[in-house]
């Protein structure tokens, strides 16, 4: 079955500074999807990525799709602390359920 | 409107008790979904529902697991004899099937948090 990996498992960044999360898979994904998880919560979609090299930005969030479609990156700029949160990719690939990395979990310290 | 609804929200059982868990997804959604997320960890396909077309269980974890959807809208996830490694979050999510044949969003329930002692 598919497998995405979502890297790094753990950032901790000061309020202010840039994060970044990857998400890699060793097969061609059809499209990404990506959600955020606030402590205690469930996931929230955030956006959809379909096409080769997209890139969608959302205020300070810019989403990427690899030009292979064998990756993704979440790049958030001048982090808050209303960031805190685990930041998940999901694979939609074949069948028409996702398939979720093991997410990033993000510790914004102000 | 009303998304997607989960009862109990939490429930604490024994070791060897069954366990029924209630997902009510947003009206007109013809797809649901059962995950499972561990303390700290990912989410977890269980099973996937399309409409009248057979469910996907490819996810669920072993035949103490199974899971219903009536009429096409209510799901109930069954877990006979619980163990202590079922302990986890169990989240419904709902959403719409695009002109492509392919799901759209998923809006994910608030959960279930399952305890066995």
């Amino acid at each position: 079955g598919q497998q995405v990996m979502q890297i790094p498992q753990y950032q901790h960044v000061q309020e202010g500074e840039d994060f970044t999360t990857y998400c890699n898979s060793s097969t061609t994904l059809s499209n990404i999807q990506w959600y955020k998880q606030r402590p205690g919560g469930h996931p929230v979609f955030l956006i959809q990525l379909v096409k080769s090299g997209e890139v969608k930005k959302q205020k300070r969030l810019t989403f990427q799709f690899g030009e292979a479609k064998k990756n993704s990156s979440l790049h958030i700029t001048a982090t808050q602390t209303t960031d805190v949160g685990t930041y998940f990719c999901a694979d939609q690939t074949g069948a028409n359920n996702l398939f979720f990395g093991t997410g990033t979990r993000l510790t914004v310290i102000p | 409107g009303a998304g997607v609804s989960q009862s109990p929200s939490n429930k604490v059982t024994e070791k060897g008790k069954d366990v029924e868990l209630r997902c009510d997804p947003i009206s007109g959604h013809t797809a649901l979904y059962w995950y499972r997320q561990s303390l700290g960890q990912g989410l977890e396909f269980l099973i996937y529902f399309q409409g009248n077309s057979a469910p996907d269980k490819s996810g669920l974890p072993s035949d103490r697991f199974s899971a219903e959807r009536t009429g096409g809208s209510v799901s109930t996830l069954t877990i006979q004899r619980t163990q202590q490694e079922d302990s986890a979050v169990y989240l419904c999510a709902s959403s719409l099937v695009g002109t492509s044949g392919r799901t759209d969003t998923q809006y994910f329930g608030p959960g279930t948090r399952l305890t066995v002692l």
